[in-house]
């Protein structure tokens, strides 16, 4: 089993909806959680970081993490089409800088 | 700043050949790394390094070699490649504050594909 799990997807949404990216983890010892974005064909940009449990907003994006049921969310409100690429979640323990990633959900948002 | 910086973007090998995977950063950053992209498995970590002349293991690191002589250079290189390595290849370089994590910086990616 891996230790950060995300539903592959093709997940399709019409512009304007409210999409719901979700990851699960096993690792008790992560203390931080990041979301990155990946275009096609391109290197992975960093979305959202947050630390511990709790919500953290950001414009269009909101990404939540319940350490007690080890469970990461990603919220887009307003979905445009820009969004449509893939999302990466990942967690990360107080030991440095490794970070385990989950294998992605691909997002694709129609006009 | 160019940030993150790969060499080359595409690359074709045959099995047995060996290669060098460049990657150069210019913010000065203490933390570099290495994964890999397979399709499905997200990114693997294969070697890091947290300053020059410090390198270590990630989850995936047979068949890969590293060092790290200046801040801003990180070369991986393949020994034998073989066909399991092909893959996209990713640099990536952050901050390291004592233990805790900053952003994370990648590259644009180096395609391999071994024959």
């Amino acid at each position: 089993q891996k230790e950060v799990e995300q539903d592959p997807g093709p997940l399709s949404v019409p512009e304007g909806a409210i999409v719901s990216l979700n990851c699960t983890y096993s690792n008790s010892a992560f203390q931080y959680f990041m979301w990155y974005r990946q275009y096609s064909r391109k290197g992975p940009e960093l979305l959202m970081y947050t630390y511990s449990s709790g919500n953290k907003e950001d414009g269009r994006f909101t990404a939540q993490v319940d350490k007690s049921s080890k469970y990461i969310s990603l919220f887009i409100r307003d979905s445009q089409p820009s969004d449509s690429a893939t999302y990466l979640c990942a967690g990360g323990g107080n030991a440095g800088n490794m970070l385990t990633f989950g294998g992605g959900t691909r997002l694709m948002v129609k006009p | 700043n160019a940030g993150v910086t790969q060499t080359p973007k595409f690359q074709v090998l045959k099995t047995g050949q060996s290669m060098t995977l460049q990657c150069a950063q210019d913010m000065n950053h203490e933390y570099m790394s290495w994964y890999r992209q397979d399709p499905g498995m997200g990114l693997r970590l294969i070697h890091y390094s947290v300053g020059a002349g410090i390198t270590d293991q990630g989850e995936v690191p047979n068949g890969y070699n590293v060092s790290r002589s200046t801040t801003e250079d990180f070369p991986l290189r393949l020994l034998s490649a073989a066909p399991s390595q092909t893959s996209v290849y990713f640099c990536a370089s952050s901050s390291y504050l004592g233990g805790l994590a900053d952003t994370q910086y990648f590259g644009p990616g180096t395609r391999l594909t071994v024959l």
